[in-house]
Parts: structure tokens; sequence; C-alpha cells
């Protein structure tokens, strides 16, 4: 079975540009979460899609959003962008309701310039 | 809020000593915990979970971790270290219903020859 791919796996964007992340779910796996990963501020939650409605948001401003579609696939979405966004972009998804074990994706490497 | 704790952001060792790489928890609802591991540049793999069963919990690549409710601990071991165990180890906690990870900000494992 496939695991979790995310595409692209790099990125190099400028400040104020916007850009779209793309992440598909194991086959079977109807949710899926997003993560930012920072030297500074570790791992933190961005938000959780599952039967394409969002569960679960964490604390970043609304220039981060998502979606999830009927096939399960998500794309995160950054407007706006800041240095400070520069990150590695996580994602994750799981069968929601098996213990939460949730497998994550190799990541999308976020440079803002 | 649910929060973790590692102890020690970098852990050094030799090759065939004891592995012991330590988390606490803060939760106010019993907690599911786990232990992820990152090699460089990559995602987060899953070495192990606790979901209320047994308390000592086995998992991948030799590791095992006690759940200890009256200290609210998860400290992860493995009895005799490799070289290829050195990579970032990040435990996590997230309260029954949600898929909403919380991570500690992680312990870089060092083995040395």
């Amino acid at each position: 079975k496939a695991g979790v791919t995310q595409t692209p796996r790099y990125l190099i964007k400028t400040r104020g540009q916007q850009v779209t992340l793309s992440c598909s779910p194991i086959s079977g796996h109807r949710s899926v979460s997003w993560y930012q990963q920072t030297p500074g501020q570790g791992l933190q939650f961005l938000f959780e899609y599952f039967s394409e409605t969002q569960r679960n948001k964490g604390n970043f401003p609304g220039r981060f959003s998502g979606r999830q579609f009927s096939n399960s696939r998500s794309e995160m979405n950054v407007s706006t962008l800041e240095l400070g966004d520069s990150a590695l972009y996580l994602c994750a998804s799981s069968l929601a309701g098996q213990a939460y074990e949730q497998y994550f994706g190799p990541g999308t490497r976020l440079t803002v310039t | 809020a649910q929060s973790v704790t590692q102890l020690g952001s970098h852990v050094s060792v030799s090759e065939g000593a004891l592995v012991l790489l330590r988390c606490n928890y803060s939760s106010s609802v019993p907690p599911y915990l786990f232990w992820y591991v990152q090699y460089p540049n990559q995602g987060l793999q899953l070495l192990l979970k606790y979901t209320s069963a047994a308390t000592l919990v086995k998992g991948i690549n030799g590791f095992e971790a006690e759940f200890k409710k009256s200290e609210t601990s998860f400290h992860l071991t493995k009895p005799s270290a490799h070289m290829s165990d050195a990579a970032e180890y990040f435990c996590a906690v997230s309260e029954s219903g949600s898929e909403k990870l919380v991570f500690g900000k992680g312990t870089k494992l060092t083995v040395n020859p």
C-alpha cells in the first residue's frame, strides 16, 4: 500500500505570494491533518479534515487555509506569504477511529525569500 | 490544555548502550500517547502508541515505552543502541476523540561508535 504523498517536495516563493500544497492520503484513510515544523516552534498543528469538513483548527492566522476533496486528497493554501512561513509542512492521514494512528508524508519544504 | 515536555534536546549514547528518552505530558483527560522518529529530510514514522491498554508498550526497532500515570510520564527506551537509531524523536499526546497531536520539542539522539 502506498504511503502518504506530498507535492511538491520543495518550493521557493517570494514574500507576498501565495502557495498551494497537496497531500494524497493512504488509500482508505479519510482523515487528513496538516502540521508546520520549524526549528523555533517545533511541530504545530494547523488543521484536520474528515469527509471534506474541517474538524479541528490550530492557532494560525486566516492566511492558512485548507480543503479536502471527495477522494480524501487535501490541499493547504497560504496567502500573502511572510518570511516566517518558511517551514516543513507535513501532512498526516489516518483511518480516524483506529486509536488515531497517523501516518506522515515526507513533507513539503517551503522557503520564502 | 495538553502539553508535552521532552527533557534533553540532545542525547548522546555509545553504540550498544541503553537509550532513554524522557517525555512528560499534561492532559486533563486520559490521553493517547505516541513516540515518533524523524530521520533527516524525512517525515515522521510512528514508533509506538499508548491507548489505555497495557502500560508497557512495545514498538518497532526494539523500542518500548512505559506509561506511568502517577508520574505523567511516557519515557522511551531501547536496551542497546544501534548506529541506525541516530535521529530526532518526538513524543506526542492527543485527547480521545481528536486527531490533533500536540508534540514535544523533540530529542536529537546521537549514537557514537
